[in-house]
């Protein structure tokens, strides 16, 4: 079975840094996904982590760790428009790889 | 090269009506799901397809039907629409070896 875990909602002030964690139990773990989806349209794909370690792309960053079954996605120099909902997804192996949601992190920026 | 078209993107139905919501991507894609999203519950797994000619249950299958006879096409019925349907439901795309999905805008469906 899997289960995957992240914060219903978080608050930042534009101009900070936000960190969005994610755990998960995931019997045959492949990778982890994070997901960007403003209101009203489809998720947008952010970073697919397999390997420990952290991976940088501009502004964010995703993180994971396989022996504790955790994930964390940090967002730098927020913006207005990174309010969002960010979806944490994992795959299992096996050949379909199929992505499983956990139920999203609603982030707000405030001014 | 337009993706993943979804079709409609809206639609209102009576409780027992039925639909089908149309799923096309241009992309030569392997994979493709049906996903719905509700409200706290992030997106959950209806059907997906490995193929032309193959289908799938996922998380919540149950009340709806799918079918892939078309490698570009996948289609997700609802024979007799229930309130519970009411959802939006994202169908999304992907090639073999690599893992990111490819998202259409959504179907916003409401049942009475």
């Amino acid at each position: 079975g899997q289960n995957i875990d992240q914060p219903t909602e978080m608050t930042a002030t534009e101009g900070a840094i936000v960190q969005i964690n994610c755990t998960y139990q995931t019997s045959g773990f492949n990778g982890l996904f994070w997901y960007q989806q403003h209101a009203g349209e489809a998720p947008t794909f952010l970073s697919y982590n397999v390997l420990d370690g952290l991976e940088e792309k501009g502004r964010f960053s995703s993180f994971l760790s396989r022996s504790k079954g955790y994930s964390y996605l940090l967002l730098k120099e927020l913006q207005m428009k990174d309010s969002a909902s960010y979806l944490c997804a994992v795959t299992r192996g096996g050949g379909s790889y199929i992505p499983t949601f956990g139920r999203g992190t609603s982030l707000i920026v405030h001014p | 090269n337009a993706g993943v078209t979804q079709t409609p993107k809206f639609r209102v139905l009576k409780t027992g009506q039925s639909m089908t919501l149309l799923c096309a991507q241009d992309m030569n894609h392997e994979y493709m799901y049906w996903y719905r999203q509700d409200p706290g519950m992030g997106l959950r797994l209806i059907h997906y397809s490995v193929g032309e000619g193959t289908t799938a249950k996922g998380e919540v299958p149950d009340g709806y039907n799918v079918s892939r006879l078309k490698k570009q096409n996948f289609l997700l019925g609802l024979e007799s629409a229930a309130p519970s349907q009411t959802s939006v439901y994202f169908c999304a795309s992907r090639p073999p070896g690599q893992e990111k999905l490819f998202f259409g805008s959504g179907t916003q469906l409401s049942v009475l």
